[in-house]
């Protein structure tokens, strides 16, 4: 167990809703991070938070959108859900913005 | 930006075997490489990685290499043993310094 949880486990719904997938990160992590995982695409950086502040943006979509609140937990904002959004989303936490990634056990997103 | 490209993508070994898995990079600037072990189902878990001022790095039976002017480094597993089986990842801190690079992935099958 890597200390970083993920809520939830796994999320079926519609082309055209909206989701948000939900991550704590350890404890003591200041930073998290927001991959994808598709088997045709494999493991793909979308978002980096640090603090709250966001800090990079990868090969995000514009219908997706995150945040990191006080709390330093972070939700991933996923809308106008479309066949092909249909992954695993894993979030990784560190202490820092150059530190080690743990990942937690990820949020299988499936848009009938 | 980054781009790491890992070979091969499958690799079957017998048990006691070595495996070697290797991956390029393209940003000569990259200075962070980890490998992470992912078991069916389950989230990447970091087993080693290896910064730019070292040249290799052992634990127990795993040890990663790294040649900074070719751009490459390899994951070398000894002994292997079948719990070793499961899809292995090669990564790269990208240019700002924040989000990880994958490569696609080697599925590694040991068999007793």
């Amino acid at each position: 167990d890597s200390g970083v949880t993920q809520t939830p486990k796994h999320l079926i719904t519609a082309t055209g809703q909206r989701v948000t997938l939900r991550c704590s990160p350890r404890s003591g992590d200041l930073s998290v991070y927001w991959y994808q995982q598709s088997l045709d695409q494999g493991l793909q950086f979308l978002i980096h938070y640090y603090n709250g502040e966001e800090r990079a943006k990868g090969n995000i979509l514009e219908r997706f959108s995150a945040q990191q609140f006080p709390d330093l937990h972070s939700e991933l904002n996923l809308s106008s859900l479309e066949l092909g959004d249909s992954a695993l989303y894993f979030c990784a936490s560190s202490v820092g913005e150059l530190s080690e990634q743990f990942f937690g056990p990820g949020t299988r997103l499936t848009v009938l | 930006g980054e781009n790491v490209e890992q070979h091969p993508s499958t690799l079957s070994v017998q048990e006691g075997d070595s495996a070697v898995i290797k991956c390029t990079y393209s940003d000569s600037a990259s200075n962070y490489f980890p490998w992470y072990k992912q078991e069916l189902g389950k989230r990447p878990q970091l087993i080693i990685d290896i910064r730019s001022n070292v040249g290799e790095k052992k634990d127990q039976r795993i040890a990663v290499t790294l040649n900074k002017t070719a751009k490459h480094f390899s994951l070398h597993i000894t002994e292997t043993q079948p719990e070793d089986s499961a899809v292995y990842f090669c990564a790269a801190r990208d240019q700002a310094g924040t989000a990880l690079i994958f490569g696609k992935g080697t599925t590694l099958s040991v068999s007793s």
